[in-house]
């Protein structure tokens, strides 16, 4: 069964400072990987998705992710943070086994603090 | 283009009782899955609905069902409620699986307090 590992439950940077988010996957076969931002009260907004091909991801407000396979790791980065990045972010996990019928794993989330 | 839409925003219901939760897809999805978000905690997986069938369950009870309407609409329907049973209720729609790559948009949820 797929699992993903979110290292951090909190995690503070100052505006303008780089943003690392960690997260580790679990899989028996090459996966789908998404990072999802909520804001308070809020559904989950998707940041971006890696599928196949290029290892980098880009996303939307400035993210981005890279897969790394070896590392069995998905981790989001951006490059200066902004007050508005302040949120609940959730890594998450589909089989790659094909057929669709499963849904989304998701870690337990980070919340993300710009200190100002 | 309308979003995912969820009714009602908050509910609270006693030990015991059942409750339904609404989702209307996005325009042009026809796959609905539902989710659980405890307080504090990720989202879990109930199920997934594609063509008015379940199309796939994570590890809820039976008392936890759904239906998928004709317009791809959908109900969760929660039985026989317990305190653990509060929680954010969420709503993803999406196009027909595809193999797993397919992008979930999520609805704003449906706050559940159980007394």
């Amino acid at each position: 069964a797929q699992s993903v590992t979110q290292l951090g439950s909190h995690v503070s940077v100052s505006e303008g400072a780089l943003v690392l988010l960690r997260c580790n996957y679990s899989s028996s076969v090459p996966p789908y990987l998404f990072w999802y931002v909520q804001y308070p009260n809020q559904g989950l907004q998707l940041l971006l998705k890696y599928t196949t091909g290029a290892t980098l991801v880009k996303g939307i407000n400035g993210f981005e992710a890279e897969f790394k396979k070896s590392e069995t790791s998905f981790h989001l980065t951006k490059p200066s943070a902004h007050m508005s990045d302040a949120a609940e972010y959730f890594c998450a996990v589909k089989g790659g086994s094909g057929g669709g019928a499963d849904g989304l794993t998701f870690g337990k989330g980070t919340h993300l603090i710009i200190q100002p | 283009e309308t979003g995912v839409t969820q009714s009602p925003t908050h509910l609270i219901k006693t030990r015991g009782q059942q409750v339904t939760l609404r989702c209307s897809s996005q325009s042009g999805h026809n796959t609905v899955s539902w989710y659980q978000q405890a307080l504090g905690q990720g989202p879990q997986f109930i199920f997934q609905y594609y063509r008015e069938e379940e199309n796939g369950r994570g590890n809820f009870p039976p008392r936890f069902s759904g239906l998928q309407f004709p317009n791809y609409s959908s109900e969760l329907n929660v039985n026989a409620l317990e305190l653990d049973d509060s929680a954010l209720y969420l709503c993803a729609s999406s196009l027909a699986p595809s193999g797993g790559a397919e992008t979930q948009y999520f609805g704003p949820g449906t706050r559940l307090l159980v007394l």
